[in-house]
């Protein structure tokens, strides 16, 4: 199984900052088969990237993602206040199956 | 628009079977190229994939779980369902049901999706 670990845990941003958030993979992601999600609370996840770096329908091009082998990067360029969540990174490229990422907090 | 909506119990007594129900709304579950997953979110842990059954029937499940665990799809091909026997407090979750992409390209295992659709979730604990 690919061991993916998110860092950091939190990340402390104000408005309009840039937030970089990474998701590094214990074994190389085959075809850059990873994706990004957004969870606030109470609420599920939503896609956001998928394919390391294509936006999912109806989300904002303030958000891209990129990276290849075993670092992948999520990358808000102006933080919005709808934008302090929790963000997950998925791998589905193993031949061990599908794996989470542990997650990296947002916050003001 | 495609929506996605758990139901069942949300309490459910140790070595009881824990079972939910995903009622699919603007879709059928036998359109290709779609995957009906189940993934659960346990208190203060991130997110764990459970199983999947295809538009084809298919049937796929996460090895830590074979054992406990079937999902299947209703007769009017809008719902389907999840089964967990022998529930223990290690099962108290959030439960998601979720629609799973494959990519075009090559896929090494049998689970090589995304999920583009989620349900809310329901939280199901197991309690007696």
């Amino acid at each position: 199984e690919i061991v993916l670990t998110q860092s950091p845990g939190t990340l402390s941003l104000s408005l309009g900052e840039r937030a970089t958030l990474s998701c590094r993979a214990s074994q190389s992601v085959s075809a850059r088969y990873v994706a990004w999600y957004q969870q606030k609370p109470g609420q599920a996840p939503r896609l956001l990237i998928y394919g390391a770096s294509s936006r999912a329908a109806d989300i904002p091009d303030t958000f891209s993602g990129s990276g290849s082998g075993t670092d992948f990067t999520l990358t808000i360029s102006r933080l919005e206040p709808e934008d302090f969540a929790v963000y997950y990174c998925q791998q589905y490229g193993s031949s061990h199956g599908l794996s989470f990422g542990g997650g990296t907090k947002v916050e003001i | 628009q495609v929506q996605l909506q758990e139901s069942g119990p949300g309490l459910v007594k140790p070595s009881e079977n824990l079972s939910l129900t995903c009622s699919v709304s603007g879709a059928s579950l036998n359109s290709p190229y779609f995957y009906w997953t189940w993934i659960r979110q346990r208190p203060g842990t991130g997110l764990e994939w459970i199983g999947y059954i295809s538009y084809s029937g298919n049937t796929h499940y996460n090895p830590s779980l074979e054992s406990r665990v079937s999902i299947s799809v209703g007769t009017s091909k809008t719902q389907f369902s999840l089964n967990v026997t022998s529930a223990t407090a290690a099962d108290t979750a959030i439960y998601y049901c979720a629609r799973g992409r494959e990519p075009l390209g090559f896929c090494s295992s049998a689970n090589c999706h995304w999920f583009d659709l989620w349900g809310q979730g329901t939280q199901v604990t197991v309690s007696s």
